[in-house]
């Protein structure tokens, strides 16, 4: 699986757009980029995942540049419960190989 | 959405024992269980994949014999650490994939493992 690059904090005001980078320069044509969360002492939690084009949930937004070497996680209107460190991963759509998680980014959500 | 449940949520045991942790898949069949452990403001670092019915695929540097893990059925797995030591303590967490999980892998809640 590609490796990606993510800085390590980052810091939100309540109320604004969190906006999470990742870098995977060396991503494959099949792979996709997933992002995960997890709050202190649990399990992590799917956020979105994407191949190419831009995605969009209850949770989240998922940008992918068009040369896919980078993403961004965009949190819309981010709340206290969103402190958590966020893991940006990259892998095949299909299969059922491990997911491997980088440091990932510890996001604080300031009041 | 799927869902997979972990327990015990957390287990203090004495030095040289055993615990057991079980993993299941409540509303969905899981041909293949992850086990990872994590170590206080660490990353989940994978310890090893279950497939049903076959032997656990270990990763570099974990031991298979001290770390138990049986995937006897479609919704549970279990993780054994066995004559547990301190340095056993951790956070242990499981992640599931079942046939049709077009999302991801489905994470249990974790189990926090002191060894005393």
């Amino acid at each position: 699986d590609a490796k990606t690059t993510q800085p390590t904090s980052m810091d939100c005001a309540e109320g604004r757009a969190a906006n999470l980078p990742c870098n995977h320069s060396t991503i494959s044509g099949n792979e996709y980029v997933y992002w995960y969360r997890q709050i202190h002492s649990q399990g992590p939690q799917y956020i979105i995942h994407g191949l190419k084009n831009n995605e969009t949930n209850e949770m989240a937004s998922l940008i992918i540049t068009e040369d896919r070497k980078s993403s961004t996680l965009i949190l819309p209107h981010a709340t206290l419960r969103d402190t958590a460190v966020y893991y940006c991963i990259v892998r095949v759509y299909f299969g059922n190989e491990k997911l491997t998680f980088g440091t990932g980014t510890r996001l604080t959500i300031i009041p | 959405g799927a869902v997979v449940s972990q327990h015990p949520s957390w287990v203090i045991c004495k030095s040289g024992t055993s615990v057991k942790i079980e993993c299941r898949s409540l509303d969905f069949q899981a041909t293949t269980m992850f086990w990872y452990r994590q170590f206080p403001k660490q990353s989940l670092m994978l310890m090893a994949t279950s497939n049903e019915g076959s032997k656990a695929t270990y990763e570099q540097g974990v031991e298979k014999d001290k770390f138990l893990i049986n995937h006897a059925s479609l919704t549970l797995s279990t993780l054994t650490v066995t004559s547990a030591h301190p340095e056993d303590s951790s956070f242990y967490i499981c992640s599931a994939r079942g046939f049709e999980q077009g999302q991801g892998y489905t994470f249990g809640s974790g189990t926090r493992l002191t060894v005393v």
